[in-house]
């Protein structure tokens, strides 16, 4: 039950694209299709913003978006916004009614 | 709309106990599984049980695992985390979370839970 692996943080101006990595193992990430990420604002709870991979919830915008390779799943942020400054999670389910969350990006907005 | 709505936390001693509670509303509880999430001061997320929508399968990370219990009442459409032999480790903001598929999808606002002499 280790942490999933994410850069600690990531920056670019708005309108620029940002993508945020989050490195697991065979036994989560690279098992299941079943990684989703979470955008959480200082003292806010946090927030689903992708969902099975790749699959965004109704009014999330269509500049967030995800997608997977063996281990590694990845968020990108394209045409970034203020807004969009926050801490984003990945999270991935490990079988057995359990999860695993990413270690956490700040993202910055320059 | 759903709302999930915490309670239950605050201060306590080292190797004391305390249950969280979850009432949620607005959807049928008992057909989704449930989750408990903390954040300690500062931190990232750490998952910390699951329950299946029937209350039939539980789940824990290692590092609560034989100290906490996860519990629902369907009837009541609440679910609970029992935490004993709490160390100051486990001082976090602890969020309940509904699960659709495998994702959580709706969050609880946090309630705080301090372990402190």
């Amino acid at each position: 039950q280790s942490a999933l692996t994410q850069p600690r943080s990531v920056s670019g101006s708005p309108g620029q694209s940002v993508t945020i990595s989050c490195t697991g193992t065979s036994s989560d990430v690279g098992g299941y299709k079943y990684v989703s990420w979470y955008q959480q604002h200082p003292g806010k709870a946090p927030k689903l913003m992708i969902y099975d991979v790749s699959e965004r919830p109704s009014g999330v915008p269509d500049r967030f978006s995800g997608s997977k390779s063996g281990n590694t799943a990845s968020l990108t942020i394209s045409g970034l916004q203020a807004e969009d400054e926050a801490d984003y999670y990945c999270c991935s389910y490990a079988g057995a009614y359990s999860y695993v969350f990413g270690s956490g990006t700040k993202v910055t907005v320059l | 709309e759903v709302q999930l709505l915490e309670s239950g936390g605050g201060v306590v001693q080292p190797g004391g106990s305390l249950r969280l509670s979850c009432a949620a509303s607005a959807f049928t509880f008992s057909s989704y599984a449930m989750n408990w999430v903390r954040q300690a001061p500062g931190k990232g997320l750490e998952w910390v049980s699951g329950i299946s929508a029937s209350g039939g399968i539980t789940n824990y990370a290692d590092s609560v695992k034989g100290r906490f219990t996860i519990s629902r009442d369907n009837s009541k459409s609440t679910l609970y985390l029992q935490m004993t032999s709490l160390s100051v480790e486990d001082t976090a903001i602890y969020y309940c979370a509904k699960a659709t598929g495998w994702s959580l999808d709706y969050w609880g606002q946090g309630n705080l839970v301090t372990v402190s002499s």
